[in-house]
């Protein structure tokens, strides 16, 4: 249950306001994801980092801004978000891409 | 696009009966199929998964099928417990994807 770790677990903002959302994995993985879960649709996938680099963006809006310090470390900025915004963000990472993905606890994003 | 598609949304079964949930795929080079369940308020957790060097996989009350030919893998939950109530997901690997999932089936066991 400790694997993967997100903070916060709940956060509320406003349109204009800047945050970051910050993951942290404790199992020597080398590849890390965000995704959205919402209501209307499944787990989306928004970025995938292996080794640290970028290896795929699903067409995020740029109000979304990943960021990857290093394999352990997984950053989601978020600035000027929208109310559909609002949805759980999930990260998540495995030894290598295409392998057993583990998922974090996630934060459950409110915007007003 | 590539994408997988699960059946059924929702399904109701009462306990000690059996569950089934099926997954099909469209990337022919996809070798590789885990199922995540999800309880109320919690994280995915696997709980199975299948390589395509295999047609079947069962741990415990849990087993999962493959058809490669035909694209298609299932969940089968056996002797089904109230505690088996949670959202059931599938997923397979599509393109430069690492893991495209399927929307879903949310699973109600009734005592």
């Amino acid at each position: 249950e400790t694997g993967v770790t997100q903070t916060p677990r709940h956060l509320v903002m406003g349109m204009t306001n800047k945050k970051s959302l910050k993951c942290e994995q404790h199992l020597g993985h080398n590849a890390m994801y965000w995704y959205k879960q919402s209501a209307k649709k499944p787990l989306e996938l928004m970025f995938v980092y292996s080794l640290e680099e970028r290896v795929e963006n699903n067409s995020v809006p740029s109000r979304f801004s990943p960021e990857c310090p290093n394999s352990s470390h997984l950053f989601l900025h978020l600035h000027t978000l929208q109310p559909e915004d609002s949805a759980l963000y999930l990260c998540a990472s495995s030894q290598e891409s295409y392998y057993t993905q583990y998922f974090g606890p996630g934060t459950r994003l409110t915007v007003l | 696009g590539e994408n997988v598609e699960q059946h059924p949304s929702t399904l109701s079964v009462q306990e000690g009966d059996s569950a089934v949930i099926k997954c099909t795929y469209s990337d022919s080079a996809s070798n590789y199929f885990p199922w995540y369940k999800q309880e109320l308020g919690k994280r995915p957790q696997l709980i199975i998964d299948i390589r395509s060097n295999v047609g079947e996989k069962k741990d415990q009350r849990i087993a999962v099928t493959l058809n490669k030919t035909a694209k298609h893998f299932s969940l089968h939950i056996t002797e089904t417990q109230p505690e088996d109530s949670a959202v059931y997901f599938c997923a397979a690997p599509s393109g430069n994807t690492p893991l495209v999932f399927g929307k879903g089936t949310r699973l109600s066991v009734i005592a």
